[in-house]
């Protein structure tokens, strides 16, 4: 089981702010990093799949950087909207299995 | 559209009975994973599966046992329910893909009660 970490739990932000968070994960045989969405009643979805240290993605305002070597992701929500309001969950994967962290819960006020 | 389909919604057992949790994809994959999620943890993988009756035990197989007959179709069974299996239950597909980095498409969940 790989030791993932995501900071913090949750949080709040005002429509219109920008926002990012963490997710830590062991450096050593490192495959993949998994960034997925799941909003209330919903289906988690996959935003980003990055394999390369240095790897920037992009989907519309949401962006997602990579470090393999210190074994850290931060996702980036730039002028959130309240449809971003959700649970943000990363995963490394080494191996078919992806290990899940506890995830970041955003909450965006109007 | 893209589909994992999840029989059902909600399910209130007893304890001590057999739960079957089915789950069936149509996107011809050949990886299925269940998972649970449980407040304040991560989804933790129970049981995946990379071809039809390969299983695999993931990191909570306890309590549980899985089902592969057909490409399809992966159903977990607990083979006598209790209370702490109560949980969001959570299944998924992915194809193989060049070095394992292929999303994952997941289902929309069965919250399971053990009363």
């Amino acid at each position: 089981i790989l030791n993932v970490e995501q900071s913090p739990q949750s949080l709040h932000v005002q429509e219109g702010d920008s926002t990012n968070f963490t997710c830590s994960f062991p450096s050593s045989n490192f495959y993949a990093l998994h960034w997925y969405r799941w909003e209330t009643a919903k289906s988690p979805e996959a935003l980003f799949v990055m394999t390369l240290n240095g790897d920037e993605k992009k989907k519309g305002r949401i962006s997602a950087t990579l470090n393999t070597k210190e074994g850290y992701s931060y996702l980036y929500i730039k002028g959130s909207q309240p449809e971003d309001s959700a649970t943000y969950l990363c995963a490394p994967s080494n191996d078919y299995k992806l290990s899940f962290g506890a995830g970041t819960t955003v909450t965006v006020r109007a | 559209d893209v589909k994992v389909t999840q029989s059902s919604r909600y399910l209130v057992k007893r304890t001590g009975e057999k739960v079957f949790l089915e789950c069936v994809q149509d996107m011809d994959h050949e990886n299925m994973f269940w998972y649970r999620q449980d407040p304040g943890l991560g989804l933790r993988l129970i049981y995946f599966s990379y071809d039809v009756k390969m299983k695999e035990k993931g990191d909570i197989p306890e309590g549980y046992s899985v089902s592969r007959e057909k490409k399809e179709r992966f159903s977990l069974i607990l083979e006598s329910a209790s209370t702490n299996q109560t949980s969001m239950y959570l299944c998924a597909s992915s194809s193989p893909g060049q070095g394992r980095n292929t999303e994952a498409f997941f289902g929309q969940g069965t919250r399971l009660t053990v009363v």
